[in-house]
């Protein structure tokens, strides 16, 4: 089964602190993603990945951003925590091609609260 | 405007009964994936279901039934014989696959099921 796992389930920050998210899979997926889920607004696209060192902005990068040194693992990172990042972020991952192509797997999240 | 719309916040439904979730998505590329997760009160997100914009039949899988109405850009899932642990939030999303690459999905907002005994 492919797993994605994400460092920590629940997180509580102050402003202005620098955050790390990490999220590692196990299945030598190309593909990784960030997403935030806020009620009523969905998931939304934060940034993504392609390959090692490779990175795309996606919908909401503002406020964030993101490594990938090593194919498994993908970081993101805000710089100086707001409140208005308090927020579920998730990660996923996927291969390129597939049965359900490009499927994205996904981690069990990591709430933020920021203080 | 919203590429992905979900209009039904909030449904409740008999134990046993049949769901429909709608989605309708908005895209001028002809080549797109749609896709069907279910998100649990525990949080994770549980791929259910995808369809392929050139698949000329509709996927199943199990219980759940994508009912493609390509003209109409609608994607609604079907739940047959619903129960208990049906109860969790569903999300349609799509992938455009126009641009090549990795790009994510976009998600609609959501729609809360609550199963009923």
């Amino acid at each position: 089964d492919v797993k994605v796992t994400q460092s920590s389930r629940y997180l509580v920050k102050r402003t202005g602190e620098k955050v790390f998210l990490e999220c590692v899979q196990d299945m030598d997926h190309e593909n990784m993603f960030w997403y935030r889920q806020d009620p009523g607004l969905g998931l939304r696209l934060i940034y993504f990945s392609y390959d090692v060192k490779m990175k795309e902005k996606g919908d909401i990068p503002e406020g964030y951003s993101v490594s990938r040194e090593k194919k498994e693992r993908f970081s993101l990172i805000l710089e100086s925590a707001s409140t208005n990042q308090t927020s579920m972020y998730l990660c996923a991952s996927s291969l390129v091609g597939g049965r359900n192509y490009n499927e994205q797997f996904f981690g069990p999240g990591t709430r933020l609260t920021v203080l | 405007a919203q590429k992905i719309t979900q209009t039904q916040p909030g449904m409740f439904v008999q134990e046993k009964e049949a769901v429909t979730l709608d989605c309708t998505y908005d895209t001028s590329d002809q080549s797109y994936g749609l896709f069907w997760y279910k998100q649990p009160s525990s949080g994770e997100m549980i791929f259910l279901i995808y369809q392929g914009s050139y698949d000329e039949q509709n996927a199943t899988e199990g219980r759940y039934s994508l009912n493609f109405q390509k003209a109409r850009k609608s994607a609604n899932l079907v739940i047959s014989a619903s129960q208990l642990g049906d109860s969790a939030m569903y999300f349609c999303a799509m992938r455009e696959y126009s641009g090549g690459g990795a790009d994510g999905l976009t998600f609609g907002k959501g729609t809360h099921l609550i199963i009923q005994p």
